[in-house]
């Protein structure tokens, strides 16, 4: 098991510029989640999706946020324009969702972004 | 609203002794599940025990262990027999039965001294 994927590990980029975070989530799991890690704010989710479909995206700071889950294998979190303040690390977790159990979230590895 | 409370920001340990990580958390639902997630330097983060609130039993998982109190809304992690690989930040989170998401603590920075 490969665990879950995410691409790139680091990222920088100037202010103003597209920015475009990847996820592979682990195949045969059917709940993907963006989280957010800042030392002001800690953990943070910001979207999630329920086979492919988003659920919840109330903790996307604004409309320059966006996330797409166009099949089971692939996500992606979009910036656009990114700013300074965007600055952090950036989490994908997938998880086997089970009604009424308490499955596990695997979290990938990270993106840290730095907009400078 | 659900809230995490880790307040414990530091904590420290000789290797081979035992720690307790605080947590508190704050619902007004009678089921739920708590976990106790690990951030090594490498930023990965990793589940490293789970309780299930209808459970009075508390959870071990080798030298990791809970204390759970319900009524207190309280879910400690205590180390024991420390490793210089437990260095890390420790996050205590919670997510209803029905729910998805994962509400974080603020995270408790623990180190190690050999």
């Amino acid at each position: 098991d490969a665990g879950v994927i995410q691409s790139p590990r680091h990222e920088v980029t100037e202010m103003g510029q597209e920015v475009t975070l990847r996820c592979k989530p682990i195949s045969g799991h059917n709940s993907l989640f963006w989280y957010r890690q800042t030392m002001m704010r800690g953990l943070e989710l910001l979207i999630y999706f329920n086979n492919n479909v988003p659920i919840d995206d109330s903790g996307m700071p604004e409309d320059r946020f966006s996330a797409k889950m166009p099949n089971a294998s692939f996500s992606t979190l979009k910036i656009q324009p990114s700013e300074p303040r965007d600055s952090a690390v950036y989490f994908c977790a997938s998880s086997l969702r089970v009604p009424r159990t308490p499955y596990e979230q695997y979290f990938g590895p990270g993106t840290r972004l730095t907009v400078t | 609203a659900q809230t995490v409370t880790q307040s414990q920001p530091e904590m420290s340990v000789q290797e081979a002794e035992t720690v307790t990580l605080s947590c508190t958390y704050d619902t007004s639902e009678s089921d739920y599940y708590l976990f106790w997630y690990k951030q090594p330097p490498s930023r990965q983060m990793i589940l490293v025990i789970r309780q299930e609130a209808y459970k009075q039993q508390n959870a071990t998982e080798n030298r990791f262990s809970v204390n759970f109190q319900k009524a207190a809304k309280s879910f400690s992690l205590k180390i024991s027999d420390s490793q210089l690989g437990d260095a890390a930040m420790y996050f205590c989170a919670y997510r209803e039965t029905s729910g998805s998401r994962l509400t974080f603590g603020e995270g408790t920075q623990l180190t190690v001294n050999p």
